[in-house]
């Protein structure tokens, strides 16, 4: 069985400084690898998808990820965050052969500090 | 990218009374789509697998009679939460995958969350 690690629950930081939050997932198999924002009472919103190819990634809101095998991680990061960056965040696995399930980690919430 | 939406957003409810939430994919069809539980501060558990016109698959701990899932349409999926107690108060989550998307990514719906007094 596959599963997330997001190694940080609470990432504080202040505005306009940059963010990294890390994620690694275990499986043997290819897979799926993705980031969602979750606003307060709110669904999740995709930020970036890594399917294959290129392993640095580009997202929405300035957001990127980078790929790494060897490493079994897809860390998130942006360069500058703003206040409206402040939310939880997850980063969710699906096995390619296995359709649409994905693993969740267990979301690291940013809390961007003026 | 393709909408899916969830009524009613929030509720709040007798215990023992039975609750319906609804998942609807606005501009797509989904043959399947899937129910989240999530705690507050923590993430989101896969309930159950809801597939059009067949019975739902239930994720290995959930209460099939307790969390009842039909998806009658294409565009419709409905969480029944029975005879609902205070520990099933929650944040429910439904989500889709458009047909032409890749697999694995999902559409997530806004979310209801469920209060049992």
């Amino acid at each position: 069985a596959q599963s997330v690690t997001q190694l940080d629950s609470q990432v504080p930081v202040f505005e306009e400084a940059p963010v990294e939050l890390r994620c690694n997932y275990s499986s043997s198999v290819s897979v799926y690898l993705f980031w969602y924002v979750q606003y307060p009472n709110q669904g999740l919103q995709l930020l970036l998808k890594y399917l294959s190819g290129s392993t640095l990634v580009k997202g929405i809101n300035g957001f990127e990820a980078e790929f790494n095998k060897s490493q079994t991680s897809f860390h998130l990061r942006k360069p500058s965050v703003h206040i409206s960056d402040t939310a939880e965040y997850f980063c969710a696995a699906g096995i390619k052969a296995a359709g649409n399930k994905l693993t969740f980690g267990g979301g690291t919430r940013v809390l961007v500090k003026p | 990218g393709a909408v899916v939406s969830q009524h009613p957003s929030w509720v709040i409810c007798k215990s023992g009374t039975s609750v319906k939430i609804e998942c609807r994919s606005l501009d797509f069809q989904a043959t399947t789509m899937f129910w989240y539980r999530q705690f507050p501060k923590q993430s989101l558990m896969l309930m159950a697998t809801s597939n059009e016109g067949s019975k739902a698959t239930y994720e290995q701990g959930v209460e099939k009679d307790k969390f009842l899932i039909n998806h009658a349409s294409l565009t419709l999926s409905t969480l029944t939460v029975t005879s609902a107690h205070p520990e099933d108060s929650s944040f429910y989550i439904c989500s889709a995958r458009e047909p032409s998307g890749t697999d694995g990514e999902l559409f997530f719906g806004e979310g209801s969350r469920l209060t049992v007094l």
